[in-house]
């Protein structure tokens, strides 16, 4: 079946430190890939997706590139801010393209 | 566009009483979805519609739980009778046709005593 895995946290990082935040998944098909965003008290927001292997999402300076030969969608920022601190969730859709299969969460936590 | 709201925002009641949580779905989007967060078992999806129809169900906890969709602008999650082991964040989602973006509503967090 549909899953992804996601590295447990918490992750705690200085400020201006370099976060990956590693996610891997198993799926039927060539699904599209999502990174997802919770900040404190609200709900998930889209961060950046990819559609196809190789496509790299980017948004609010994270990267994540679809690598279909290790199956997995790696989170990246080269400098994180406090106001970064949230939980962020890999996911995934099936191949309908409705349901969206996500990982556990990884909680970012960044000091000042 | 005001985006998914969701009603209401905090509950808490009593074991044995019904809760009614409330969700508004972005105008236009075709697709409707509601889903439980807890810290035990993540962010799980528990039904969805599609232009008001229910399509998958399968996620709903048991009989306790029901869901509607009586038109495109309203929808409901019902839990009766309630239990303490229902108590979590509700999220409800919308998504337009032939996107993939689901956007999230603010969540109603449920207590049960």
């Amino acid at each position: 079946g549909n899953s992804v895995t996601q590295m447990e946290g918490p992750v705690t990082l200085s400020e201006e430190a370099f976060l990956t935040i590693n996610c891997t998944y198993t799926a039927t098909g060539y699904p599209s890939l999502f990174w997802y965003v919770q900040y404190p008290g609200e709900g998930l927001q889209l961060l950046l997706k990819a559609t196809k292997a190789d496509d790299k999402g980017s948004n609010k300076g994270f990267e994540a590139t679809y690598r279909k030969e290790t199956t997995s969608f790696h989170l990246e920022k080269g400098s994180v801010q406090v106001s970064d601190s949230a939980v962020y969730f890999c996911a995934l859709t099936t191949i309908y393209g409705n349901k969206l299969v996500f990982g556990a969460g990884t909680i970012l936590r960044v000091k000042s | 566009d005001a985006g998914v709201i969701q009603s209401p925002r905090h509950e808490v009641t009593e074991m044995g009483q019904e809760v009614t949580l409330r969700c508004k779905p972005i105008s236009g989007h075709d697709y409707l979805f509601w889903y439980r967060q807890t810290m035990m078992r993540g962010l799980e999806l528990l039904i969805y519609f599609n232009n008001n129809v229910p399509i998958d169900d399968s996620g709903m906890p048991e009989d306790r739980f029901s869901a509607k969709m009586p038109n495109a602008s309203f929808s409901t999650l019902k839990i009766q009778p309630s239990e303490p082991r229902d108590s979590a964040v509700y999220f409800c989602a919308s998504q337009g046709w032939g996107g993939e973006t689901q956007y999230f509503g603010p969540g109603t967090r449920l207590l049960v005593l």
